[in-house]
């Protein structure tokens, strides 16, 4: 089974708009993390937001928010007010305890959602 | 400057040779990490190192060796490439110890091609 699921290959939104990127996980964990990262066409990889898995609010960083429903085990970024520079590559990524009680830190990630803002 | 760099940028080899993509990190991070990005998989990591001499593998390790002498530098080897890792390679490094919030910083990325 897939760790990190994203089902959105590609999302258009106006600009100005909000647009909300979808993303799934599969973990037994209690204890985990929760990232995004922007890749634009240059090719970095840009660290956008963070949640932690028992964090109780839902993480914010300017114009990006993780709705984060723990139930659901979905953690979807939300970007409001889409500027042209938002068109990218967007990745969902999971940190996970694993075995031994530890993970390093390691990521898996997901396949990706490309955005494009439109004019 | 600080940070973390890797190189070359972009290599061209051949299939069978060897290859060594290099990074290097200036804040003294503890852990360092190798993924590859390929179309329809997103980033898988490679290998991982939680300092100096201590590496372990991660989900696509075949092909690869890995070294960690010395803190600031994580280099990765391909001992005989082939066609199949053409892809585009990221080091990573963190700060924090096990499982607290420290975000991963990412170098710029060197893309590999075998011919």
């Amino acid at each position: 089974a897939q760790k990190i699921t994203q089902t959105q290959p590609g999302m258009f939104v106006q600009e100005k708009e909000a647009v909300t990127l979808d993303c799934t996980y599969d973990t037994s964990d209690q204890s985990y993390g929760l990232f995004w990262y922007k890749q634009p066409s240059s090719g970095e990889m840009i660290f956008l937001i963070y949640q932690g898995s028992y964090d109780e609010q839902n993480a914010t960083e300017g114009r990006y928010s993780l709705n984060f429903q723990k139930a659901r085990k979905s953690a979807n970024l939300v970007i409001s007010a889409s500027q042209l520079g938002d068109s990218a590559m967007y990745f969902c990524a999971m940190r996970e305890k694993g075995a031994g009680g530890t993970s390093y830190g390691k990521l898996t990630f997901g396949q990706g959602t490309i955005l494009t803002v439109h004019p | 400057d600080a940070g973390i760099t890797q190189s070359p940028r972009y290599k061209i080899t051949e299939t069978g040779r060897q290859v060594t993509l290099m990074c290097h990190q200036t804040w003294s991070h503890s852990y360092m990490f190798w993924y590859r990005q390929d179309l329809g998989h997103g980033l898988r990591l490679i290998y991982y190192s939680a300092a100096a001499d201590i590496t372990d593998k991660g989900e696509v390790p075949d092909g690869y060796v890995v070294s960690r002498s010395k803190t600031e530098n994580f280099p990765l080897t391909l001992e005989s490439a082939t066609r199949s890792q053409t892809s585009v390679y990221f080091c990573a490094s963190r700060k924090g110890q096990g499982n607290s919030y420290n975000e991963q910083f990412f170098g710029p990325g060197t893309r590999l091609t075998v011919l």
